[in-house]
């Protein structure tokens, strides 16, 4: 049983540039959140995608955008990069926005 | 809003000494409270939660923590380190089950022999 995957592993990206990331949820999860994790802290929440719907979202601005598909796998895309955009990004799946949330490794970015 | 804070950003212990890792919390409502592990490299791996059931919860790999509502506490212990437990932790509390959850800081625990 595969667990949440997430790719790419790293990313590097120029300042103003876009990035997209991707998500798959551990099968039977239909339920999909983002966190942002910069270095030395813990994660934030970006927001969470259920029936492929953003259903929450926390405090971060509309540059930063997702999608989740009909086979519940999930997309983040952040637009305009700033520098302070670089940390690691990690996708947690669940089921029906109830249930414990499984995290996936993660996807260092590095804006320079 | 909900916050967690946790003391120490760092941790050292002898293998076989006691583990506390302390976590206090801000909620406004009745909360849930987890405490994840992170190892290197690796994602977030859920070691316990309390959802107001029992105040001692007990979880993976020998850990428990005591919900203690009048000190507003969730506290992570173990009785014997051992070199395997040397990882981050991180402290969360949501208002809405298991989901949109906000982490502490984290506490890195290092262990020696």
């Amino acid at each position: 049983d595969a667990g949440v995957t997430q790719s790419p592993t790293h990313l590097i990206k120029t300042r103003g540039q876009q990035v997209t990331l991707r998500c798959s949820p551990k099968s039977g999860h239909d339920t999909v959140s983002w966190y942002q994790q910069a270095l030395g802290q813990g994660p934030q929440f970006i927001f969470q995608y259920y029936e492929e719907e953003e259903r929450q979202r926390g405090n971060f601005p509309d540059r930063f955008s997702g999608h989740q598909f009909p086979n519940y796998s999930s997309e983040l895309n952040v637009n305009a990069l700033l520098l302070g955009d670089s940390a690691l990004y990690l996708c947690a799946s669940s089921f029906e926005e109830v249930d414990e949330q499984y995290f996936g490794p993660g996807t260092r970015l590095t804006v320079t | 809003a909900q916050s967690v804070t946790q003391l120490g950003s760092h941790v050292s212990v002898s293998e076989g000494a006691l583990v506390l890792l302390r976590c206090n919390y801000s909620s406004s409502v009745p909360p849930y409270l987890f405490w994840y592990v992170q190892y290197p490299n690796q994602g977030l791996q859920l070691l316990l939660k309390y959802t107001s059931a029992a105040t001692l919860v007990k979880g993976i790999n020998g850990f428990e923590a005591e919900f203690k509502k009048s000190e507003t506490s969730f506290h992570l212990t173990k009785p014997s380190a051992h070199m395997s437990d040397a990882a981050e932790y991180f402290c969360a509390v949501s208002d809405t089950s298991f989901q949109k959850l906000v982490f502490g800081t984290g506490t890195r625990l290092l262990v020696s022999p």
